[in-house]
């Protein structure tokens, strides 16, 4: 059971390289999200996505991008990367037709960002 | 204000004893309530849900909902040390959809 799979685990870039990580859920579940996680900061979202087609800004969107391709991939892209960027970044899947609306998470995406 | 408040600890407790950890929230018309346990270098992991007033109790973990008060709690009886972690606690909109955070307590169980 795959559940979520972010790509790459490990990314270092340079400052104004550009980037886009990469998640797939095999659930079926129809909203996806984009997290990140500093120190002492908890996990603050990006961007989501409620359904396939749909995207909304969460509370730290600046600097990023999101495409949901389809009801399985939510991609999150930095175009131009600040050393502000570097985090731990978590992608998440929900289904709140059913079950117990939890979100789901994948292993989280290290960024340095130099 | 942030929308979703914890202390952020640390919390430390004795083994065997209660560990309690609170979170606030602040918009009235959440639905959805959430305890997730995130070990250092690890993804969160759901602990518990909530969504109605009252207690739910799932082996030595207790939820306690207060939707008059803004206010969700969990209770870990007979602390172990493999429960040091942090605790999230996570709460979605009225529209189910987007789901906030808070900071996050950081629990010590001492064995």
């Amino acid at each position: 059971n795959a559940g979520v799979t972010q790509t790459p685990k490990f990314q270092v870039l340079k400052t104004g390289q550009s980037m886009t990580l990469q998640c797939a859920q095999d659930m079926n579940h129809n909203s996806m999200y984009w997290y990140r996680q500093d120190p002492g900061m908890g996990l603050r979202l990006i961007y989501y996505s409620a359904s396939e087609g749909t995207t909304d800004k969460g509370e730290v969107p600046n600097g990023y991008n999101v495409s949901r391709l389809n009801k399985r991939e939510f991609s999150l892209r930095l175009e131009s990367a600040a050393p502000s960027q570097t985090s731990v970044y978590f992608c998440a899947s929900r289904d709140i037709s059913g079950g117990t609306g939890e979100l789901f998470f994948g292993e989280g995406s290290r960024l340095t960002v130099l | 204000q942030k929308e979703v408040e914890q202390n952020s600890g640390p919390l430390s407790v004795p083994e065997g004893a209660i560990a309690s950890l609170n979170c606030t929230y602040s918009d009235r018309v959440s639905q959805s309530f959430f305890w997730y346990r995130q070990y250092s270098g690890k993804s969160p992991e759901l602990i518990m849900s909530i969504y109605s007033n009252g207690d739910k109790e799932d082996g030595r973990f207790t939820a306690q909902l207060n939707k008059a008060s803004q206010y969700v709690s969990l209770l870990i009886r007979d602390s172990q040390p493999s429960d040091s972690a942090t605790y999230l606690c996570a709460v979605a909109d009225g529209g189910y959809q987007k789901v906030t955070f808070g900071i996050g307590t950081k629990l010590q169980v001492i064995p």
